[in-house]
């Protein structure tokens, strides 16, 4: 598998704070994605990327915001978290954005 | 029609059946087609990829119907270790947008003994 770390795995923390997720890949891939999962609605793309400091919303990007300064990293913040933010996160690499995506662990993440 | 279907089941197999569900696609364009298998409370791992003349791979076997536009994941002799969620992925996108592929929102499946 693609090396994938996310980082961090369980994180609670409050509505209003500002909150921010890491992907780590060491694959070199050129393409990383920023998924949700919540119960009935599948994976739901957030932000993505192809390239360094190149960006693009996804279906579910309100609220959400990314950057991508290095190849190995893919960030994800939450500006201003609110509970509906409450979710599984889900970090995914490819090299061809045509060809299968590659998974992190995930972030569990609770806004209480 | 919505991008990426499938039945979310649960599908409940009693241990050594063969067990098939289908997904299908909207784009006729499309060009790239794969399962996943996601457990529950882990990440969506790659199952198989699906070729227009059909493949396998052991108790597996994938099949495309592009004039139907749908793809179909055929399980023989299941095992309790096939209980998940299985994931149909498409790249829906024209042109091959680079935001990548569509997943569909799974069929779960459990074996029962």
């Amino acid at each position: 598998d693609a090396g994938i770390t996310q980082s961090p795995r369980h994180k609670v923390t409050e509505t209003g704070t500002p909150v921010t997720l890491r992907c780590h890949q060491t694959e070199n891939h050129r393409y990383m994605y920023w998924y949700r999962q919540d119960p009935g609605h599948g994976l739901r793309l957030i932000h993505y990327s192809y390239g360094v400091k190149d960006t693009d919303k996804g279906e579910v990007s309100d609220g959400y915001s990314v950057s991508r300064s290095k190849t190995e990293d893919f960030l994800l913040t939450l500006e201003s978290a609110t509970s509906s933010q409450t979710s599984v996160y889900f970090c995914a690499t490819t090299g061809d954005n045509n060809q299968p995506q590659h998974f992190g662990d995930g972030t569990r993440l609770s806004i209480l | 029609r919505k991008e990426v279907e499938q039945d979310p089941g649960p599908f409940n197999v009693p241990e050594g059946a063969t067990v098939a569900f289908n997904c299908t696609y909207s784009n006729s364009a499309s060009q790239s087609f794969f399962w996943y298998r996601q457990d529950c409370r882990k990440e969506p791992k790659l199952l198989m990829s699906v070729y227009s003349s059909g493949n396998e791979d052991g108790r597996f076997t994938a099949q495309l119907n592009r004039a139907s536009q749908y793809i179909s994941l055929l399980i023989r002799d299941s095992k309790l270790s096939d209980s998940a969620t299985y994931l149909c992925v498409v790249n829906i996108k024209s042109g091959g947008g680079a935001d990548g592929l569509t997943f569909g929102k799974g069929t779960h499946l459990i074996i029962q003994p």
